[in-house]
């Protein structure tokens, strides 16, 4: 099982400020079949990026994903109030799929 | 429209039993699989289990094998997931998603609303 590792836990920033989330998976997601997902309180997580850079249908530009292999991050150019929420990642490239616990972003 | 509708709230006891559903609209439910995703209470996502409608081929998380049954009928393009004897620990959120390619492991890109499971002596 592919174990994925999000860090930090909390960022805490303020709007315009740039949020680079990182998610380190324990083997290699061989074919970037890695996914970012916007949780809020009272809502369905959002798809925001696939494939660790595409980004999904609706989603702003300010949102971009990169990395490969074991290493991939995602970015948050220009952070605006309505960013604040828990941000995950999940690999679908080995069964099970999985997630990694999680990123807190707390806009000041 | 691509809808998936999930059965409401539940609150039970320990060791009863536990079916709910998601119902799929607005595409081929046979050809996408469905996916079963739990959230406790303050905690993170995970993943559960996964189903294929159209054959109804199962693939479930090792921490989950053996807890739970999903099934799919596609007849009524429902999915289902089942606990034959539910634990306090069973309590959270539970969403069914759907991949964004249909007949292929993908990215999840549509969500259902959540079933609220709350399990209580």
């Amino acid at each position: 099982e592919i174990v994925l590792t999000q860090s930090p836990g909390t960022l805490s920033l303020s709007p315009g400020e740039r949020a680079t989330l990182s998610c380190r998976a324990s083997q290699s997601v061989s074919r970037r079949y890695l996914a970012w997902y916007q949780k809020k309180p009272g809502q369905a997580p959002r798809l925001l990026i696939y494939g660790a850079s595409s980004r999904a249908t609706g989603i702003p530009d300010r949102f971009s994903g990169s990395g490969s292999g074991t290493d991939f991050t995602l970015t948050i150019s220009r952070l605006e109030p309505e960013d604040s929420a828990v941000y995950s990642c999940q690999q679908y490239d080995n069964s099970p799929w999985t997630f990694g616990q999680g990123t807190k972003v707390e806009i000041k | 429209e691509v809808q998936l509708v999930q059965s409401g709230a539940e609150v039970k006891k320990p060791g009863e039993s536990l079916k709910i559903s998601c119902k799929g609209s607005g595409y081929s439910f046979t050809t996408y699989w469905i996916g079963w995703v739990r959230q406790m209470p303050g905690k993170g996502l995970q993943w559960m289990g996964i189903i294929y409608p159209g054959d109804s081929d199962t693939k479930y998380s090792p921490s989950f094998r053996g807890q739970v049954t999903i099934s799919a009928d596609k007849s009524i393009s429902t999915a289902y997931l089942q606990w034959s004897s539910l634990k306090a620990s069973d309590t959270a959120m539970y969403y069914c998603a759907r991949p964004q390619s249909s007949g292929s492991f993908d990215a999840f890109d549509f969500w259902g609303q959540g079933t609220m499971v709350t399990v209580s002596s």
